[in-house]
């Protein structure tokens, strides 16, 4: 089993609609969880840190599942300029940065 | 504006003609990290510096070697590039390596890598 996994996709979304994808690691000692986002042959760009207690930013709400291991990301009303590739990074118990390889999410008009 | 800086953006090798890749950051973040990425695959953690401390993964090849001689720059040295080493090359930062919002990575633009 992959330390990070992600629903490769496509998830070919309407616009308006609200869409989660889930990010699962294997270590459940793993500590800190983001999500970034990375746009069509562009660098990632932090989205949002995930807490325990959970983070929303707008339209954006991250979730942490520690019993079932894994975190989430929600998008409500989704736009077109939110069609990128979303990826999961996680530093372990050993500070080791893991990443999983990215859900796409095309929004379509 | 505070910002990690790569340069260049392009670059363009014959097999096994070495090329250093630079960046630079604006940040005074402790923690510099280099990656490489091919399409549609997870950034791959090549090694980082924690302040002048190196830290190579352990799959990292040889072929792959960095130097930090300074907070600010960092480079990563390809010593004979093969095919196979065609990709974007990603730089980025962090504050520290403690749990929590000090591990948030910036990254620059990126260094896309063709190996002829």
């Amino acid at each position: 089993r992959k330390e990070v996994e992600q629903d490769p996709g496509p998830f070919n979304v309407p616009e308006g609609a609200t869409v989660a994808f889930n990010c699962t690691y294997s270590n459940s000692a793993s500590q800190s969880f983001f999500w970034y986002r990375q746009d069509c042959r562009k660098e990632p760009k932090l989205l949002m840190s995930v807490y325990s207690s959970g983070n929303e930013d707008g339209r954006f709400t991250a979730q942490l599942n520690r019993a079932s291991q894994y975190i989430s990301l929600l998008i409500r009303d989704s736009k077109l300029s939110d069609s990128a590739t979303y990826l999961c990074d996680l530093m372990d118990s050993n500070y080791q940065l893991i990443w999983g390889a990215g859900t796409k999410l095309i929004i379509k008009p | 504006d505070a910002m990690v800086i790569q340069n260049p953006r392009y670059q363009v090798t014959q097999f096994g003609k070495p090329v250093t890749l630079s960046c630079s950051q604006t940040l005074n973040h402790n923690v510099m990290y280099w990656y490489q990425q091919k399409s549609s695959q997870a950034p791959k953690l090549l090694f980082h510096y924690y302040d002048k401390d190196f830290n190579n993964e352990a799959d990292t090849p040889d072929n792959f070697q960095s130097r930090r001689p300074n907070t600010s720059f960092c480079f990563l040295d390809i010593r004979s590039p093969g095919l196979g080493d065609a990709a974007m090359y990603l730089c980025a930062t962090s504050r520290d390596l403690r749990e929590g919002q000090d591990n948030e990575q910036f990254f620059g633009p990126g260094t896309r890598l063709t190996v002829l």
